[in-house]
């Protein structure tokens, strides 16, 4: 059974700041999905990554397969950042639905 | 393109009963899953329909059951409801295939089940 740890859990920062958010899973995965998740529930898919090193806008998320870690950047923080940020492992096949990690909850503070 | 559509958004049920949620995939996308949030658990994966059929099931007990009609659109049915099947029921659409791209998953906004 594949377990995925977040951290940190929380996180408060100041607007501009540089933003990390870590994500480590231990078994071998065939992707791995980072999520965004606004109050009210609705969830956004950010990022697909099953190697290397991806980037849209402000956001950059890496992960490095050896090592089962994986990172959300965000860089020049804005309060309109301020989320939930889950990442999600999917098993190899992808027949096994995801696995998800609890989640860090960002607040970026004007 | 219309997104993923889940129905009701806001349920409120007692003890007992049962219930049945709704999930519209994105056109084209024969794939759906579902899944649980609480505070405590976080998101936990129910189980994935695709043409008619059950691919994979999570963990949880046979209370929890769904199935998938001919044009993709997926029910969820809980049975015999308690107070800690309380939770946000997503579902999510997919292409199998494209599950692996960035934006392969399409989240619904979700039904919020509150059981008293």
């Amino acid at each position: 059974k594949n377990e995925v740890e977040q951290s940190p859990q929380n996180l408060t920062a100041q607007e501009g700041e540089f933003i990390t958010i870590n994500c480590s899973y231990s078994v071998g995965i065939s992707a791995l999905h980072w999520l965004q998740q606004h109050p009210g529930g609705g969830i956004v898919s950010l990022f697909m990554l099953s190697s290397g090193k991806k980037k849209h806008g402000r956001l950059i998320a890496t992960i490095n397969i050896q090592e089962k870690h994986s990172s959300l950047h965000i860089t020049a923080s804005h309060p309109r950042d301020s989320a939930v940020y889950i990442c999600a492992a999917i098993a190899g096949g992808g027949a096994d639905g995801l696995t998800f990690g609890k989640g860090t909850h960002l607040i970026i503070q004007p | 393109k219309a997104g993923v559509t889940q129905t009701p958004r806001y349920l409120i049920k007692t003890r007992g009963q049962q219930v049945t949620l709704s999930c519209s995939p994105i056109s084209g996308h024969r794939s759906v899953s579902w899944y649980q949030q609480t505070p405590g658990q976080g998101l936990q994966f129910l189980f994935e329909y695709f043409s008619e059929t059950q691919r994979n099931k999570g963990n949880f007990p046979g209370r929890f059951s769904g199935r998938q009609f001919s044009n993709s659109r997926s029910e969820m049915n809980v049975s015999t409801l308690e107070l800690g099947d309380s939770a946000l029921y997503l579902c999510a659409s997919s292409q199998p295939g494209q599950q692996q791209i960035s934006h392969g998953y399409t989240f619904g906004s979700g039904t919020r089940l509150t059981v008293v």
